[in-house]
């Protein structure tokens, strides 16, 4: 276990929906970062929050969007979506604020877009 | 941007038999390069990771090694074992400011018994 909750773990939706995906870090880390893992692309980086604050974007769509709370759980928002979008979603979390050493990643929700 | 590439894409070995995932990186400024395991139905987790100032690292079964100047870095698991079975993936994270982390397409091992 590593201390990474994603909820939920499983979601069907159809084409045009929007979702909200969610992650609580590990106890004591302050960066969160979204990763979207699909067949064909691998794991490509979507965004990484710090404390609250946007640190850094990846290959995120206008589509998608994200947000840090004060407790520091972290929502992906998806909206629009498309067949496409289906999809692996991880979420990680690290103590450290820049860059991604030692992440600590959940057990990721499969989005399927029908 | 960073590149990594990983090869082989697939690796089938025997139980008891060495496995070497190898991969390449593009960035000279990358100093920091961890590998993950990934079993199914679970996310990716950090197994080893190495430094640039460093060459070689070991944990028990698992060793990295590096070559700056080649730009190239491998995983090499020793003796096997059926719970090895799984899909590793490399990564290289740049330096100086902030830098994300770039990962390889991943490698699915398979030990058979």
């Amino acid at each position: 276990d590593s201390g990474v909750t994603q909820t939920p773990k499983h979601l069907i939706t159809a084409t045009g929906q929007r979702v909200t995906l969610r992650c609580s870090p590990r106890s004591g880390d302050l960066s969160v970062y979204w990763y979207q893992q699909s067949l064909d692309q691998g794991l490509q980086f979507l965004i990484q929050y710090y404390n609250g604050e946007e640190r850094a974007k990846g290959n995120i769509l206008e589509r998608f969007s994200a947000q840090q709370f004060p407790d520091l759980h972290s929502e992906l928002n998806l909206s629009s979506l498309e067949l496409g979008d289906s999809a692996l979603y991880f979420c990680a979390s690290s103590v450290a604020g820049t860059g991604g050493e030692k992440l600590f990643f959940g057990s990721g929700t499969q989005l399927s877009v029908l | 941007g960073e590149n990594v590439e990983q090869h082989p894409s697939t690796l089938s070995v025997q139980e008891g038999d060495s496995a070497v995932i190898k991969c390449t990186y593009s960035d000279s400024a990358s100093n920091y390069f961890p590998w993950y395991k990934q079993e199914l139905g679970k996310g990716p987790q950090l197994i080893i990771d190495i430094r640039s100032n460093v060459g070689e690292k070991k944990d028990q079964r698992i060793a990295v090694t590096l070559n700056k100047t080649a730009k190239h870095f491998s995983l090499h698991i020793t003796e096997t074992q059926p719970e090895d079975s799984a899909v590793y993936f490399c990564a290289a994270l740049g330096s100086g400011g902030y830098q994300k982390v770039t990962f390889g397409t991943g490698t699915k091992l398979q030990v058979i018994p």
